[in-house]
Parts: structure tokens; C-alpha cells; sequence
């Protein structure tokens, strides 16, 4: 499957815990993009990221959230702390050369904080 | 501040006839505009874009006109089929520098039911 791939696929932590989720972009692209969508909402950005640096942050809540995309190794979207109202489904999309691309979309990890 | 809007959170359409979802945007900036489908618990799927520089663009089924002077689009979907029931979503990017373009503001959907 060369798709974006996110896991994990579903995620449940108490409330106080941390949350990592993942993702793998697409063969060939080097852009990572990360949205939430909370229920009967559209999605919303989060955060834009290339390799070892983060290029658009401001749809990132200031505090417990934080993204990465190493040199090596999936992009990283970790929350710290949860609380209830980060219950929602995390998207990742990926495109290929530069910010103007299609972005294509993983299925997404839906986290639920108990 | 909602920039992308679709105004309709639902449509339901017989088989074979057309199928017309709308979107509004109010930020000027905006040149991009895509569409995506989405079915529960997967990952929105890209069906069409659209730059600024065209009123119009084809694949296929589906047709994405553009009017910039009403800030306005609307995908077309002809002949509508059973398994294009789904939430569609657009989208909008630009703005000033690349950095702009890697934002995409999406709309709340539109539930399109297509009924046999």
C-alpha cells in the first residue's frame, strides 16, 4: 500500500496520560500535514511540517501538543496530558514537492480519552 | 471566523440524475480549491482541484466551476451513483508566501445520499 498510512487506527487513554499517533507519508513526499476533525465538525489544521522542520504551526493548541518529522522515521503528532475535549479523529495528509500539491490523506487515528 | 462554508449539511438525489454541492468563501486570498470525499471512519479521498486562473475543470463524472467575483464554487456530479454517498468536503488554500499553501481550509461537508 503506498497511501499515507497513521497508527495507531484507534487509540484510548485516561485522562493525564499521553497520546502519540503516527504517520507515514506517501513514497516520494517530503511534506507532512496534520488536521483534526472533533465530531459534526469539518477538519482543522493543526500543523505543516518538511523534514526536521516545522513550517506552519499556528492551528496547534499552545500548550500539551507538539509534532515532529525526523530525518528518519514517521512524523509524530504527540499530545500530552489529555483531557476529554481531545477526543476527536487526527488526520495526516502528505504531498510531494511543495505546499501548493494535492494533499493526500491516511485514514486517520480516532482518539478517545476516558 | 468560518472562511469555508457549505450551507447545505444535506443532499439527496436520485440515480443517474445530477448531483450539485455548493461551497462559499469569504477570504480573498484563497486561489486553490479542492474537494474531498469522505465514507465513515476512513480518511478524506481528493476527487478535484481547481486553481483561480480557470473557471472550470472536468474529470470525468465530477466538474468543479468557479465564480471568484461571488467567491463561490460548486462540484458537479453527473450521473450520480449509489456509491457516491458520502461527505464532501472543500477545501481552500493560498495566501501570500509558500508557507500559506499548506494550510487547507475545509468546510463543514455536505452528507450527499444517492438513492437507487
Amino acid at each position: 500500500n503506498a497511501g499515507v498510512m497513521q497508527n495507531p487506527r484507534h487509540l484510548v487513554r485516561r485522562r493525564g496520560q499521553e497520546a502519540r499517533l503516527r504517520c507515514s507519508p506517501m513514497k516520494g513526499h517530503s511534506h507532512v500535514y496534520w488536521y483534526r476533525q472533533l465530531p459534526e465538525e469539518g477538519l482543522k489544521f493543526m500543523v505543516y511540517l518538511q523534514k526536521e522542520n516545522i513550517i506552519d504551526e499556528s492551528g496547534m493548541p499552545k500548550e500539551r501538543f507538539s509534532a515532529e518529522f525526523p530525518k528518519e522515521g514517521p512524523s509524530i503528532l504527540r499530545i500530552q496530558q489529555v483531557v476529554r475535549g481531545d477526543s476527536a479523529a487526527y488526520f495526516c495528509a502528505s504531498s510531494p514537492r511543495q505546499a501548493g500539491d494535492t494533499q493526500y490523506f491516511g485514514p486517520g487515528t480516532r482518539l478517545t480519552v476516558l | 471566523d468560518q472562511q469555508v462554508k457549505q450551507n447545505s449539511p444535506s443532499l439527496s438525489v436520485q440515480e443517474g440524475r445530477i448531483s450539485i454541492l455548493n461551497c462559499d468563501y469569504t477570504n480573498s486570498m484563497f486561489d486553490y480549491f479542492l474537494w474531498y470525499k469522505k465514507y465513515p471512519a476512513e480518511g478524506p479521498t481528493f476527487l478535484i482541484s481547481i486553481s483561480s486562473i480557470k473557471d472550470k475543470n472536468e474529470d470525468g463524472r465530477f466538474t468543479v466551476f468557479l465564480n471568484k467575483s461571488a467567491k463561490h464554487l460548486s462540484l458537479h456530479i453527473v450521473p450520480s451513483q449509489p456509491g457516491d454517498s458520502a461527505v464532501y468536503f472543500c477545501a481552500a488554500t493560498g495566501g501570500t508566501g509558500g508557507t500559506s499553501y499548506g494550510k487547507l481550509t475545509f468546510g463543514q461537508g455536505t452528507i450527499l445520499t444517492v438513492h437507487p
